[in-house]
């Protein structure tokens, strides 16, 4: 079994500040990682996977997130975000033998104040 | 855009029907997972099909139930509908094995009366 936990239910940040969002998992075995965004009234979005080697991983729209093994964790960060990175975020994780079956967060809010 | 849709945008029931939702990707995207996202949760783990046969059931009671095609579309049936079954429903297909990637619809918001 799999388990994911975000940290923060509600992040709210000025613009251009940086972000986290904090991601932690559990897993019995060596898993996939995942974040996606979605937008209200919208499905997901990928923003960044983990499958394997480097633990620092860039995705889209200036996001990058960073495995860490020993902590089970898999935070996502912005150095400077905007007003359109206003949205839901997921922290997901698979098991390696099927990325299909996903096991998600409660996921974090990001409001973005001008 | 992620190539996949889902029909239709909202649905509206009441407690004791049947429904069905329709999914439909792009050509060779061979696994289709079905998910549920309750407001204010992430979503959850339905069920999988791969090359038209389950692949796999999250914690979901046999009302739910689903079915691929040839043709890359696919559909999850409810049946027996209750208030709890008011979601998201969400569909996300792959291209099949090693890709490692989801492609999600714009989800299907389903409310039971």
């Amino acid at each position: 079994a799999q388990s994911v936990t975000q940290l923060d239910s509600q992040v709210p940040v000025f613009e251009e500040a940086p972000v986290e969002l904090r991601c932690n998992y559990s897993s019995s075995v060596s898993v996939y990682l995942f974040w996606y965004v979605q937008y209200p009234n919208q499905g997901l979005q990928l923003l960044l996977k983990y499958l394997s080697g480097s633990t620092l991983v860039k995705g889209i729209n200036g996001f990058e997130a960073e495995f860490n093994k020993s902590q089970t964790s898999f935070h996502l960060r912005k150095p400077s975000v905007h007003i359109s990175d206003t949205a839901e975020y997921f922290c997901a994780v698979s098991q390696r033998t099927n990325a299909g079956k996903s096991t998600f967060g409660d996921g974090t809010t990001l409001t973005v104040k001008p | 855009e992620t190539g996949v849709t889902q029909s239709p945008t909202h649905l509206i029931k009441t407690r004791g029907q049947q429904v069905t939702l329709r999914c439909s990707s792009q050509s060779g995207h061979n696994t289709v997972s079905w998910y549920q996202q309750a407001l204010g949760q992430g979503p959850q783990f339905i069920f999988q099909y791969y090359r038209e046969e389950e692949n796999g059931r999250g914690n979901f009671p046999p009302r739910f139930s689903g079915l691929q095609f040839p043709n890359y579309s696919s559909e999850l049936n409810v049946n027996a509908l209750e208030l709890d079954d008011s979601a998201l429903y969400l569909c996300a297909t792959e291209r099949g094995a090693g890709y490692n990637e989801q492609f999600f619809g714009p989800g299907t918001r389903l409310t039971v009366l």
